[in-house]
């Protein structure tokens, strides 16, 4: 059963950069036609996607935060990494790891549980 | 960045009711889009792929249509356990976004 789990800080202080890793188990990040990604969501607002990390390691960003951003993957551990340098107030965040449909890479059809990132000094 | 606008932002409806949940696109997307359901505290859940093809497991009450830059939701027969937030998602561009969000209450 596919499981994904994100880990990090709950806290990072302004100007740090954020760190989250998400643990997959149930399927292997580098198979062929997998397709990973972050989105996050401020509390109380909407969804944001933040990027995808094809299993190729190509990446995508939103534009917004493409020089902020790194996405990248372990595939010795089975897990794929999200950077975001330079973080502010605004980054505050439920941040979410999925994984999207292996035809399209379009939507996400499997989500972890989410973890807080609070930015603050 | 394609921008995906829903409507309404809040529903007020009762159980048993039918409802319609509308998504524009700032420009053409074909048929790619998807349906999300999220509950308080909650990741969301896929509902609706490719505009119209239900994800395994979701009720036939659910259905989802359109094309270009006009899509809908719509929920032929409220339960109790749809009471939630409804979010759009384009994958027409290698740059997803989603709508703003339209939050179902109880009347």
């Amino acid at each position: 059963q596919l499981q994904l789990q994100e880990s990090g800080p709950g806290l990072v202080k302004p100007s740090e950069t954020l760190s989250l890793t998400c643990a997959v188990s149930g399927a292997s990040i580098s198979s062929s036609a997998s397709y990973w990604g972050w989105i996050r969501q401020p509390p109380g607002k909407g969804l944001e996607w933040i990027g995808t990390i094809y299993y190729s390691g190509t990446t995508y960003y939103k534009p917004s935060l493409k020089s902020r951003v790194i996405i990248s993957m372990d595939t010795s551990k089975n897990q794929f990494s999200l950077n975001l340098s330079s973080v502010t107030a605004p980054d505050t965040a439920v941040y979410y790891c999925a994984t999207l449909d292996s035809t399209s890479a379009g939507y996400f059809y499997y989500w972890g549980q989410g973890t807080l990132v609070t930015v603050s000094s | 960045d394609v921008q995906m606008t829903q409507s309404p932002a809040t529903l007020s409806a009762s159980v048993g009711d039918r409802v319609t949940i509308t998504c524009r696109a700032s420009q053409t997307i074909s048929s790619w889009l998807a349906w999300y359901q999220q509950k308080p505290g909650k990741a969301p859940k896929l509902l609706i792929y490719k505009t119209s093809s239900l994800e395994s497991g979701v009720p036939s009450r659910f259905s989802g249509s359109g094309s270009g830059t006009e899509f809908t939701l719509t929920i032929s027969s409220l339960q109790p356990d749809d009471f939630a937030t409804y979010y759009c998602q384009q994958y027409n561009t290698y740059s997803r976004t989603f709508g703003q969000g339209t939050k179902l209450e109880i009347k």
